[in-house]
């Protein structure tokens, strides 16, 4: 089992539209999550850290569950300039301390 | 903004020559971090650093070496490019007390013929 999962997509939604992606990790001793914003050819850039007891950050939501080992991330009223591909991320525990990158989900929004 | 840069941004070279991909930042991180990533595939770690002096390999086999006798540099070089070598490379990195919190360069596309 790869240790950080996410459906690749890609998602086609409509402007204004909610869309939620989740993203499931294997290592329940993991204490630290991110959702990355990657467009085409371009470098991660940090969208949000996840928190235990979920955050919010404008139109994003980013929600923990830990009995079931995965992270989500909910965008409300989706603009075009949100097409990009989100990629989840959770620290590696391998006895050095980065993150492990899941392959990302794309989202497509179309007016 | 992170204040982290890659160069070159581009590189397209033959079999067989030595390259050094360039990283620099400027934020005093001491963590620095080498990813390789091929189109529609996750980030894989190759090389990472801790400080100057400090090198590991990451969870991906590579031939590349890096080195860090300077916070704020942190070049990766191939001996000899194949084109098997052929990806996007970024570079990374982190404060120590916040590790986990990564800044990317812009990544070099390197293809090799």
């Amino acid at each position: 089992r790869k240790e950080v999962e996410q459906d690749p997509g890609p998602f086609n939604v409509p402007e204004g539209a909610t869309v939620a992606f989740n993203c499931t990790y294997s290592n329940s001793a993991s204490q630290s999550f991110f959702w990355y914003r990657q467009d085409c050819r371009k470098e991660p850039k940090l969208l949000m850290s996840v928190y235990s007891s979920g955050n919010e950050d404008g139109r994003f939501t980013a929600q923990l569950n830990r009995a079931s080992q995965y992270i989500s991330l909910l965008i409300r009223d989706s603009k075009l300039s949100d097409s990009a591909t989100y990629l989840c991320a959770v620290n590696s525990l391998k006895g050095y301390s980065t993150l492990t990158f899941g392959k990302g989900t794309m989202l497509l929004v179309s007016p | 903004e992170a204040d982290i840069y890659q160069t070159p941004r581009y590189l397209v070279i033959g079999t067989g020559k030595k390259i050094t991909l360039e990283c620099s930042q400027t934020m005093g991180h001491d963590k620095m971090y080498w990813y390789q990533q091929d189109p529609g595939m996750e980030l894989h770690l190759i090389h990472y650093s801790y400080g100057v002096n400090s090198t590991e390999k990451g969870d991906l086999s590579s031939e590349s070496t890096v080195s860090r006798i300077r916070t704020e540099h942190f070049p990766l070089t191939l001996e000899s490019a194949r084109p098997s070598h052929t990806s996007q490379y970024l570079c990374a990195s982190s404060r120590q007390e916040s590790s986990e919190k990564l800044f990317f360069g812009s990544g070099t596309q390197l293809s090799v013929l």
